[in-house]
């Protein structure tokens, strides 16, 4: 069964720093392209960044570019989002997701985690 | 960026009616568009692939069509678990985008 579980998110000040995590199981990880898509309180989805399965592509929304970085340690079924210089803005739920074409930057999200809130207040 | 127009926000139904959800995009994406079924507090579920392809465990009540610019999602006889809020994405090209989301509520 495949499952991704995020982990954490919690309470940040503007200005402050957060790294999450996505720990993968039940299929091969390795060949997967990975995302994080978020979800602000009350709103609708939000695509934040692709990692392909090597790492050797990665694509961001201009709204993270510059202060987020995805990246994947295949050793350890593992998807990370290094979220720096944190807005008001980026408070939303984060889910890690998986695109179901194994070789593809773009797709279909066919699995995704239950997700992980990220308040950035004061 | 390509935008995407989707209707209506919030669709009043009751169990047994047929409903239509519309996605316009802003340019052709072919068939690169996905839905999605998302319940209060839950994930995302994928619903419906390049277009009109039904996932793997999706009751067959749900279906989908359209091509180029204009998709739609139709339910054809909505039970009680349908009530959710549906999301299209295309993924034709970056940065790949949802709808803002339309919410199918009890009338």
């Amino acid at each position: 069964e495949v499952q991704l579980v995020e982990s954490g998110g919690g309470l940040v000040k503007p200005g402050g720093s957060l790294r999450l995590s996505c720990a993968a199981s039940g299929f091969t990880f390795s060949s997967y392209s990975m995302n994080w898509v978020r979800q602000a309180p009350g709103k609708g989805l939000e695509w934040v960044s692709s990692i392909s399965s090597s790492s050797s592509y990665i694509y961001y929304a201009d709204s993270v570019k510059g202060r987020f970085t995805i990246s994947r340690d295949n050793a350890k079924n593992s998807l990370y989002l290094q979220m720096n210089s944190l807005r008001a803005e980026d408070t939303a739920v984060y889910y890690c997701a998986r695109l179901a074409e194994a070789a593809a930057g773009l797709g279909r999200i066919d699995y995704w985690g239950q997700g992980t809130l990220v308040t950035v207040s004061s | 960026a390509i935008w995407m127009t989707q209707s209506p926000s919030l669709l009043s139904a009751s169990t047994g009616d047929r409903v239509t959800i519309s996605c316009r995009m802003s340019q052709g994406i072919s068939s690169y568009l996905a839905w999605y079924q998302q319940k209060p507090g839950k994930a995302p579920e994928l619903l419906i692939y390049a277009a009109s392809t039904l996932q793997s465990g999706v009751p067959s009540r749900f279906s989908g069509s359209g091509s180029g610019t204009d998709f739609t999602l139709t339910i054809s006889c909505l039970q009680s678990e349908d009530f959710a809020t549906y999301y299209c994405q295309q993924y034709y090209s970056f940065p790949p985008t949802f709808g803002q989301g339309t919410k199918v509520e009890i009338k």
